[in-house]
């Protein structure tokens, strides 16, 4: 069975430092990994994906995320980090012969003080 | 603009009363599903559909219906809201061509409050 979990209900980062927010997964065969935010009163809107390739994916807003096969772990990354990155952020994961299923994970509020 | 639409932002109705949420994308998408947002839960699939008249359950179906009469069109109904429904709801959509994969389009949400 599919699963992702996000180990950490909140993160807290100075403004310019790099953050990571963390996300491991479980799946059965290769998985596609993707990396949602979710500002307040919004839907979610899709940040970036990992289907297969380099290791290291860039996404939207500046923020990238590293696929480690080993760790079963899919980190999202951002050198420097801005007040209006603070948000909600999902990892999700979906097998690549489980059709269209698509797990998220519980969220990981990201919270960037100035 | 590419977008999902859903209708309404905001609902409080009384337990049993039938209600409709509805969801439409212009994009074209076979993808459409539905998801409901609890806290410390993350997003749970309610129901799921490739195309024009397929659907299946997703992870919560429980207490819910949906119909897929038309591509753009995935309603989601519930016959008699319970105060356990109360929740975030999102419908998504996301193409389904082969070999590529894509991410989900997310509407803006509707928060249902049955009291």
């Amino acid at each position: 069975a599919q699963s992702v979990a996000q180990p950490e209900d909140q993160v807290n980062v100075a403004e310019g430092n790099p953050l990571t927010v963390k996300c491991t997964y479980s799946v059965s065969g290769n998985p596609y990994l993707f990396w949602y935010v979710q500002y307040p009163n919004r839907g979610l809107q899709f940040l970036l994906k990992y289907i297969t390739g380099d290791n290291l994916v860039k996404g939207s807003y500046g923020f990238e995320a590293e696929f480690n096969k080993s760790q079963t772990s899919f980190h999202l990354k951002k050198p420097s980090a801005l007040v209006s990155d603070s948000a909600l952020y999902f990892c999700a994961v979906r097998a690549e012969t489980g059709g269209f299923k698509t797990i998220f994970g519980a969220g990981t509020r990201l919270f960037v003080k100035a | 603009e590419a977008q999902v639409t859903q209708n309404p932002r905001y609902l409080i109705t009384v337990t049993g009363k039938k209600l409709t949420v509805t969801c439409s994308q212009n994009m074209n998408h076979e993808y459409m599903s539905w998801y409901r947002q609890d806290p410390g839960l993350g997003l749970r699939q309610i129901y799921y559909s490739m195309n024009v008249e397929v659907t299946d359950k997703g992870d919560v179906p429980e207490g819910y219906k949906v119909s897929r009469k038309e591509k753009r069109n995935f309603p989601l109904i519930l016959e008699s809201p319970s105060p356990n429904q109360t929740s975030l709801y999102f419908c998504a959509s996301s193409s389904a061509q082969a070999p590529q994969v894509y991410g989900y389009t997310f509407g803006s949400g509707t928060r249902l409050t049955v009291v």
